[in-house]
This record gives C-alpha cells, sequence and structure tokens, in this order.
C-alpha cells in the first residue's frame, strides 16, 4: 500500500512568492496518477491538477505539477490571497490514497 | 452539470450501522470510465479513501475498513449507497460523495454531509 507524506506541514508565505509543496510516495506511483486538490475551510476539496502535470479545467497556469517516480511537487508560481489553504496529494486509480496536507498560510 | 447529493443520518449511536445515499446527475453510472467513491474527513484532519465502485460494477475498499464496508449501486435511481457497520466516535466527520474519471482523479465533490457517533 502506497504512503504519501507531504512537506512542510505548514508553510507561511506572502501573496507574490513563490510556493513549493511536495509529496513523497513509499514506493514508485508507476500509472502517473497523481493529483493535487485544494481545500479552503468548510468547502468541499476542488481538483487542481491530476495525471501529475494536468490543469483541471478552470484552474489558472500559475499552478503546476510536476514529478516522477516516488517524488512530486506542486508549484504555484506567484502566490494571490485566493490561494491561501490546504493542499492534499492523492493517488488514484488503484491503489487510492492522499497525503496528510499542506498548509498554505500568510506570513 | 455534473452533480452528486450525499443524504444520511445526521448522528449515529456507537456500534449502529451507517447508510449513505449519493444522488448524481449530470452522468451516467454505466458509462464507460465512470467511478463513484467516498471520501471521508474527520473535523481539522486530513481527507481518507473509503470506497469506490466502478462503471462495470466492480469494487474497492480501503483496506483498513474492508470488513466494515459495502458499496452498492441502483443505477435506476443513480444512486450509489455505502454502508457502513460498527461505528464508533472516531468515523465522525464529513463524509462525501466523488466522481473520479478513468485518468483524470476526482473532478467532481458533493457538499458532504458531517456523519456524529455519539451516544
Amino acid at each position: 500500500e502506497i504512503v504519501l507524506t507531504q512537506s512542510p506541514g505548514t508553510l507561511s508565505l506572502s501573496p507574490g512568492e513563490r510556493g513549493t509543496l511536495s509529496c513523497r510516495a513509499s514506493q514508485s506511483v508507476d500509472t502517473g496518477y497523481l493529483a493535487w486538490y485544494q481545500q479552503k475551510p468548510g468547502q468541499a476539496p476542488r481538483l487542481l491538477i491530476y495525471a501529475v502535470s494536468s490543469r483541471a479545467t478552470g484552474i489558472p497556469d500559475r499552478f503546476s505539477g510536476s514529478g516522477s517516480g516516488t517524488d512530486y511537487t506542486l508549484t504555484i508560481s506567484r502566490l494571490e490571497p485566493e490561494d491561501f489553504a490546504v493542499y492534499y496529494c492523492q493517488v488514484y486509480g488503484r491503489p487510492n490514497t492522499f497525503g496528510q496536507g499542506t498548509k498554505l498560510e500568510l506570513k | 452539470q455534473v452533480t452528486l447529493k450525499e443524504s444520511g443520518p445526521a448522528l449515529v449511536k456507537p456500534t449502529q450501522s451507517l447508510t449513505l445515499t449519493c444522488t448524481v446527475s449530470g452522468f451516467s453510472l454505466t458509462s464507460s470510465g465512470m467511478r463513484v467513491s467516498w471520501i471521508r474527513q474527520p473535523p481539522g484532519k486530513a481527507l481518507e479513501w473509503l470506497a469506490r465502485i466502478d462503471w462495470d460494477d466492480d469494487k474497492f475498499y480501503n483496506t483498513s475498513l474492508r470488513t466494515r464496508l459495502t458499496i452498492s449501486k441502483d443505477t435506476s435511481k443513480n444512486q450509489v449507497v455505502l454502508r457502513m457497520t460498527n461505528m464508533d466516535p472516531v468515523d465522525t466527520g464529513t463524509y462525501y460523495c466523488t466522481r473520479e474519471t478513468f485518468r483524470s482523479g476526482v473532478d467532481h465533490w458533493g457538499p458532504g454531509t458531517l456523519v456524529t457517533v455519539s451516544s
């Protein structure tokens, strides 16, 4: 069973800065089915990135995903005020598991 | 427009069973590649994937919860049902019904339903 470890647990940044969030898998994600979600308080999560690097419909191009094997990264090129939220990575398909989340907070 | 909506009890007692229903619209549960998953989130904690049923009726479960979960679908009603037995206070949380497609991950989420387990 794949375990996903996200780092850091909390990331404190300012608007306009670049955000880099990490997701490490306990074994290689051979299918390439790695996604990223954003969740704001009181809301359901929203799909940002699927298949490692494909942006979901309507997602701004400041969000990008990359990685391979066991190491994956979500990059937000220039933070907007609405980007401060919790971010989760997920392996989907089979198996299906989430990381524990990274909270992106306002510095 | 794809929508999913969860329904079920807000409060269950310890040791009781929970039955949640997800009513979907905007897509067919039998269309190739369509999958419906249940995902939960305890208050202030991370997301946890529970179970999934595919368009061809294949079913998959969280290995840690496998013995307590049953997922099924009623295509005539456009509904997916999740049953969880032997509920415990640690099962308290928001339960989400979601649509997952073959390659694109979980692209639609229901609003979630809060289930509290307490005597």
